[in-house]
């Protein structure tokens, strides 16, 4: 079955730059678009942006500044990289597998910004 | 770039129907049919539930229906049962200038 595994630092400083790679297992991550999605403590869910298997990206307006995303299809993952950190982006990060409608997702990671 | 609107909270009795409304705008859930649902149990992922507006994924009970009007879409759940207490979110493709996909606020269902 597909399973998304999201991987990287639970804690980030101010001003600091996340990274996060999501492995992604029983599907081939080609042909497909992949999300990051991301949900603060007690708050609703965000979408970040989606990368397409050819590199395309599209990011949410609002983060678009601040945000890359990259594959890397010989591995079965993508990243999410977001600089600049601040207490307003402490969230649960979540991976997916589409755009428009997210059948897949991970399991989640919570990313805390503090020094 | 505002989140689509939900009410807060819904509940209702085993066995009852409950409806949550999802309100956009004409540059998102007025424009397209692009509108899905999701399932959240509290410390879960999301689980898809409704896509492309009516559409059921496989595994999904026959109990949750989607529909839309205008810009208002809707989550229909018949039968209410135990397990189908959880947040539930919406959520659109936007056709701004730079589109891009929007969520709704959330609307917690509590099973009586």
């Amino acid at each position: 079955q597909v399973q998304l595994q999201e991987s990287g630092p639970g804690l980030v400083k101010p001003s600091e730059t996340l990274s996060l790679t999501c492995t992604v297992s029983g599907a081939s991550i080609s042909n497909d678009y992949w999300s990051w999605i991301r949900q603060p403590p007690g708050k609703g869910l965000e979408w970040i942006g989606y990368i397409y298997y050819s590199g395309r990206t599209n990011y949410h307006p609002s983060l678009r500044s601040r945000v890359t995303m990259s594959i890397d299809t010989s591995k079965s993952q993508f990243s999410l990289r977001l600089t600049s950190m601040t207490a307003a982006d402490t969230a649960v990060y979540y991976c997916a597998k589409g755009a428009g409608w997210w059948g897949y997702w991970g399991q989640g990671t919570l990313v805390t910004v503090s020094s | 770039q505002s989140a689509l609107t939900q009410p807060a909270s819904v509940s209702g009795s085993p066995g009852q129907s409950v409806t949550i409304s999802c309100t956009g705008t004409s540059n998102d859930v007025g424009a397209n049919d692009y509108v899905s649902w999701y399932q959240q149990h509290p410390g879960k992922a999301p689980k898809l539930m409704i896509y492309d507006v009516t559409n059921r994924p496989s595994g999904v009970s026959n109990r949750f229906s989607g529909s839309k009007s205008g810009n208002t879409a809707s989550l229909t759940i018949s039968g209410l049962q135990a397990e189908d207490e959880a947040d539930y979110y919406c959520s659109s493709y936007t056709t701004n200038s730079n589109p891009f996909y929007v969520f709704g606020t959330g609307t917690e269902v509590t099973v009586l």
